[in-house]
């Protein structure tokens, strides 16, 4: 697509319960990162993956926090048993990847989670 | 030390005036530089990649100084839509790891 998509714009859950978070990275990026921005915070990294290598989840805050990439292309962040303080904007970005990172990181336009 | 590191501001300028914001970088690896902008509950944007040599886009201009480890924006003839937030990011590129790095961001808000 010409951007990355993101699903659901908006999600409210309960706490307890399960949630999947969908990113649809541009074409041809092989780079895709999952970021989390809390109200009035900057971005907290969470995860990376790059082409079919093993991802990077350093940034994974706790086990309930889980992610991949299907086909090198779609992505699901999933959060099990769902806590207040996941609410939060999570963030979506894909790039070229590698070196060549003069486009920089393209953003999708995020998921407001709502744990109520 | 944070790894990246900006001015929260707010920043509080008239239309027309020149303001400056600086970014310091801890990574001494890093590779890739970049100025994003960030409306309000909306996502990051890319606003201009910082080269070695400097680089200007209209009415901005970005600097990168390795040997201090900062980068800087300077935004000429401020308008009232360049009201938002600016986010550092760095990138070590190198290592393996090209996980970006972003900073918490500088406030500007610009007045009539």
């Amino acid at each position: 697509g010409a951007g990355v998509s993101q699903s659901p714009s908006n999600k409210v859950t309960e706490k307890g319960k399960d949630v999947e978070l969908r990113c649809d990275p541009i074409s041809g990026h092989t780079a895709l990162y999952w970021y989390r921005q809390s109200l009035g915070q900057g971005l907290e990294f969470l995860i990376y993956f790059q082409g079919n290598s093993a991802p990077d989840k350093s940034g994974l805050p706790s086990d309930r926090f889980s992610a991949e990439r299907t086909g090198g292309s779609v992505s699901t962040l999933t959060i099990q048993r769902t806590q207040q303080e996941d609410s939060a904007v999570y963030l979506c970005a894909s790039s070229y990847g590698g070196q060549h990172l003069g486009g920089g990181y393209t953003f999708g336009s995020g998921t407001r989670l709502t744990v109520v | 030390r944070k790894e990246v590191e900006q001015d929260p501001g707010p920043f509080n300028v008239p239309e027309g005036a020149t303001v400056a914001f600086n970014c310091t970088y801890s990574n001494s690896a890093s590779q890739s530089f970049f100025w994003y902008r960030q409306d309000c509950r909306k996502e990051p944007k890319l606003l201009m990649s910082v080269y070695s040599s400097g680089n200007e886009d209209g009415r901005f201009t970005a600097q990168l100084n390795r040997a201090s480890q900062y980068i800087s924006l300077l935004i000429r003839d401020s308008k009232l839509s360049d009201s938002a937030t600016y986010l550092c990011v760095v990138s070590p590129t190198s290592g393996g790891s090209y996980i970006p790095t972003f900073g918490r961001g500088t406030s500007l808000i610009v007045h009539p």
